[in-house]
């Protein structure tokens, strides 16, 4: 069975700019969460959405958003984005009860 | 807000050594996972734990959740050089909303095994 996937792998964007990563769940997992890792941390929660709600949101700015599609894949967006958000984004998708399977990232670079 | 506090920061070790790693939380946890994160990867769960005083093995590793539910640590027999890596505890505190899915990391414990 296919893990978590994620696209695309790496990413280089300028300040102010946009950008939307991609995240395919695990098939039969229904809840989808991202967190972000900068460099030499643990990872930190941002959203997770379940059946395409929002079911939580951790502490990031409204620049932060995502949704969840149909199929259960999900999207996260940047908005105006600074050097701070230069990190790994990282997507995990889960059924109920069970722990976070984690896919390999996107690494974004804010230049 | 929550925080868990994960020692040692990093370990040098030689091949076949025992391992000790732990993790304190100033909140009360219902869970304890343990993750492994490769360079250029995603953390990959290596054992979860869900009652208080559980003591659970998935091969060479052995984790334990605290009795007191604000502590776990990790245990990893007779170490191989594949052991290196970045392990990192986590959970969902009890106090937080949103189910199990929000979990609060640690900062990981990086391991680096000399062959």
């Amino acid at each position: 069975d296919a893990g978590v996937t994620q696209s695309p792998t790496h990413l280089i964007k300028t300040r102010g700019q946009h950008v939307t990563l991609r995240c395919s769940p695990i098939s039969g997992h229904k809840s989808v969460s991202w967190y972000q890792q900068v460099l030499g941390q643990g990872p930190q929660f941002i959203f997770q959405y379940y059946e395409k709600e929002e079911r939580g949101r951790g502490n990031f700015p409204d620049r932060f958003s995502a949704r969840q599609f149909p199929n259960y894949s999900s999207e996260l967006n940047v908005n105006a984005l600074l050097l701070g958000d230069s990190a790994l984004y990282l997507c995990a998708s889960s059924t109920y009860n069970s722990p976070l399977h984690f896919g390999n990232g996107t690494r974004l670079t804010v230049t | 807000g929550q925080q868990l506090n994960q020692s040692p920061q990093s370990m040098f070790i030689q091949e076949g050594e025992d391992v000790s790693m732990n993790c304190t939380s100033s909140s009360i946890f219902n869970t304890w996972l343990w993750y492994k994160q490769d360079p250029g990867e995603g953390p990959v769960l290596l054992i979860a734990l869900y009652k208080a005083g559980e003591l659970t093995s998935n091969g060479r590793l052995t984790a334990q959740f605290g009795i007191t539910r604000k502590d776990s640590f990790l245990n990893i027999s007779a170490s191989i050089p594949s052991d290196v890596g970045i392990y990192f505890c986590a959970g969902p505190p009890v106090s937080t909303q949103g189910g199990s899915e929000k979990l609060v990391f640690g900062k990981g414990t990086k391991l680096t095994v000399n062959p």
